[in-house]
């Protein structure tokens, strides 16, 4: 099994939808959560962390569920320039190092 | 702040050579650094974790003698792709991370743009 698994879509939603990706990681040691957005054929760049309280930033949200070890992203009014994969990322116990998920492909349609 | 580099952005060599690739911390020292491989259509694996002035560790499965880490200074990474085969075509990216006692921040990570490799 994966330590972290996506839906590796892709998600086709019309500009203005919300869209939500959900994730789910298998260590339950892990201590930190990230969401990043990749481009094609770019590096990962951070979108934002993730918070068993919940955070949000702007059109964004990213929620923590330790007791189901899943994360979610929420994304509203969705762009045009939204469309990426996004990355559900954790660490292991003990190590700098991150893990990524597979991604979730998401394109924005007009 | 916090710009990572790599060069060469992409390279294609002959089976048989060896191919280095930088990565440098441009403004900020990383005590850390990490080399990841993505194939296409895939995530991101992480290859090994270097720290500075000590060998590298390796993932399970990961050539240590294949792919050869230097991590000699605070500011840069190499990693050497050695005897290439076309199997070792990928994209590889190495993030940096500055020492945690003054950043405060355990996992913080910033990623080089990555290096396209194609073996021919």
């Amino acid at each position: 099994r994966k330590e972290v698994e996506q839906d590796p879509g892709p998600f086709n939603v019309p500009e203005g939808a919300t869209v939500a990706f959900n994730c789910t990681y298998s260590n339950s040691a892990s201590q930190s959560f990230f969401w990043y957005r990749q481009d094609c054929r770019k590096e990962p760049k951070l979108l934002m962390s993730v918070y068993s309280s919940g955070n949000e930033d702007g059109r964004f949200t990213a929620q923590l569920n330790r007791a189901s070890q899943y994360i979610s992203l929420l994304i509203r009014d969705s762009k045009l320039s939204d469309s990426a994969t996004y990355l559900c990322v954790g660490n292991g116990e003990g190590r700098r190092a991150l893990t990524f998920g597979s991604g979730t492909r998401l394109q924005v349609q007009p | 702040g916090a710009v990572v580099s790599q060069h060469p952005s992409w390279v294609i060599c002959k089976s048989g050579t060896s191919v280095k690739i930088e990565c440098r911390s441009l403004d900020f020292q990383a005590t850390t650094m990490f080399w990841y491989r993505q194939f296409p259509k895939q995530s991101l694996m992480l290859m090994a974790t270097s720290n500075e002035g000590s060998k590298a560790t390796y993932e399970q499965g990961v050539e240590k003698d294949k792919f050869l880490i230097n991590h000699a200074s605070l500011t840069l990474s190499t990693l050497t792709v050695t005897s290439a085969h076309p199997e070792d075509s990928s994209f590889y990216i190495c993030s940096a991370s500055p020492n945690p006692r003054t950043s405060g921040k355990t996992y913080e990570q910033y990623f080089g743009p990555g290096t396209r490799l194609t073996v021919t």
